[in-house]
C-alpha cells in the first residue's frame, strides 16, 4: 500500500493566487481528514468526510478554504485568494472507521508558503 | 471540548537510555489514545495507541501507560536510537472523529 498520498510536496504561491492541494486516501479508507500545522497552532483539524460527505467543516478558517471529495480516492482543499497567514503544512489523512479510533494514518503533507 | 498538552517541549537523551514523554488530557470522556512521531518533512506517524479501558499497552521497544485518574499519558522507549530523534505527539479523541493533539515533544538523542 502507498499509503496516504499528497501533492504538491511543496507550493510556493504569491498572495491573491488560488492554491489546490490533492489527497488520496488509502484504498478502503472510508474517512478523510483534512489538518492544518503551524508552529503558532500545532496540528488543527480543517474539515472531515465520511463516504465523500463532508460531516464537519468547522475547522475552515474561512470562506477563503474550500474542500471536496468527489469520489472515495480524491480530495481536494482549494484556497482563494490566498494568504500569507495560510502558510503552514497541510495534512491528509484517512481511516477505516467513522470514529477514527484505528489511528489514522497521515500523508507527507504540502508545504505552502504564501509569499 | 478536549485539550492536550504535554509537559514538556524538548527532551534530550543519551543513545541507550530510556526516554520518557508525558502527556495531560482534560477531557474525561476521551476513550482513545494515540502516540505519533513525526520526523522532519515527514507526516506524524502512528507509534501505539490505547483505549481507556486499559492501562498499560506494549510495543516494540514502545510502551505507553494510561493513568485516568489522574489523566496522565505517557509514552516510553527503551534503548532510544538516534532513529528516535523526532517530534512526539500524543492525541485524545472523545466522541467521533475529531483528535485533539498536543504541542509535541522533540526529543533529541546524543550519541
Amino acid at each position: 500500500d502507498a499509503g496516504v498520498i499528497q501533492s504538491p510536496r511543496h507550493e510556493v504561491t504569491e498572495m491573491g493566487q488560488e492554491v489546490t492541494l490533492r489527497c488520496k486516501p488509502i484504498s478502503g479508507h472510508n474517512s478523510l481528514f483534512w489538518y492544518r500545522q503551524t508552529m503558532m497552532r500545532g496540528l488543527e483539524l480543517l474539515i472531515y468526510f465520511n463516504n465523500n460527505v463532508p460531516i464537519d467543516d468547522s475547522g475552515m478558517p474561512e470562506d477563503r478554504f474550500s474542500a471536496k471529495m468527489p469520489n472515495a480516492s480524491f480530495s481536494t482543499l482549494k484556497i482563494q485568494p490566498s494568504e500569507p497567514r495560510d502558510s503552514a503544512v497541510y495534512f491528509c489523512a484517512s481511516s477505516t472507521e467513522r470514529q477514527g479510533r484505528d489511528g489514522y494514518t497521515f500523508g507527507s503533507g504540502t508545504r505552502l508558503t504564501v509569499v | 471540548g478536549e485539550s492536550v498538552g504535554l509537559h514538556l517541549p524538548t527532551l534530550s537523551v543519551q543513545e541507550g537510555d530510556n526516554s520518557i514523554i508525558n502527556c495531560a488530557y482534560s477531557n474525561s470522556a476521551s476513550d482513545y489514545f494515540i502516540w505519533y512521531k513525526q520526523e522532519s518533512g515527514k507526516g506524524p506517524q502512528f507509534i501505539i495507541d490505547i483505549r481507556s479501558n486499559m492501562d498499560k499497552r506494549q510495543g516494540q521497544r514502545v510502551t505507553v501507560l494510561l493513568n485516568k485518574t489522574v489523566k496522565h499519558l505517557s509514552l516510553q522507549i527503551a534503548a532510544t536510537q538516534p532513529g528516535d530523534s523526532a517530534v512526539y505527539f500524543c492525541a485524545a479523541l472523545s466522541g467521533d472523529y475529531k483528535l485533539s493533539f498536543g504541542a509535541g515533544t522533540t526529543v533529541t538523542v546524543r550519541a
